[in-house]
């Protein structure tokens, strides 16, 4: 079985300041890894993945995320946040053999205040 | 490509009753996923439908129920709702829902049990 923590609820900072959202996992098989957003009143929408490969990961609008396999971590960063990151950020694995399901943590807030 | 979409996309019913949700995945995409998220379980996979065959079933009760059809739409039925039913049900969809597929979200539904 899989599980995710993301180690903190919400996240307030001011706008322009960087930001890191942590996400920790476990699982006894390969997994891939994901970040969702869900903006306020809308379902998730995909912000970034890890399959293989670099593990350094980009989305476009300017996050990234690191695969730290021996500390089974998966945070996220973004060097200067805007107003408009304000959302929910959801950390989710799979496992990467089979038709398995999708295990979200339990969501971190992130607030951005002016 | 139009999204995925969900109807309805806001529910009241009372306890007992049941209710049908629905769910149009994107063009082409023959995975139909089903989560639900509240405050305090947060997001939590109910079942996945694949070529009108489930797939993949979450820790639901049996109240819980869905199907698929051939053009890939997907329905999910709670039966003898309770208070704790009341959540956003999200549905997703993917080409295949391999594991490495991206998971493609719709808006919701929300469903308040009084």
């Amino acid at each position: 079985a899989q599980s995710v923590t993301q180690l903190d609820s919400q996240v307030p900072v001011f706008e322009e300041a960087p930001v890191e959202l942590r996400c920790n996992y476990s699982s006894s098989v390969s997994v891939y890894l994901f970040w969702y957003v869900q903006y306020p009143n809308q379902g998730l929408q995909l912000l970034l993945k890890y399959l293989s490969g670099s593990t350094l990961v980009e989305s476009i609008n300017g996050f990234e995320a690191e695969f730290n396999k021996s500390q089974t971590s998966f945070h996220l960063r973004k060097p200067s946040v805007h107003i408009s990151d304000t959302a929910e950020y959801f950390c989710a694995v799979r496992p990467s053999q089979g038709a398995q399901k999708l295990v979200f943590g339990q969501g971190t807030r992130l607030t951005i205040n002016p | 490509k139009a999204g995925v979409t969900q109807t309805p996309r806001y529910l009241i019913k009372t306890r007992g009753q049941q209710v049908t949700l629905s769910c149009s995945p994107i063009s082409g995409h023959r995975s139909v996923s089903w989560y639900q998220q509240t405050p305090g379980q947060g997001l939590q996979f109910l079942f996945e439908y694949f070529s009108e065959t489930q797939r993949n079933k979450g820790n639901f009760p049996g109240r819980f129920s869905g199907r698929q059809f051939s053009n890939s739409r997907s329905e999910m039925n709670v039966s003898t709702l309770e208070l704790g039913d009341s959540a956003l049900y999200l549905c997703a969809s993917s080409v295949s829902g391999g594991a490495g597929e991206t998971q493609y979200f719709g808006p919701g539904t929300r469903l308040l049990v009084l």
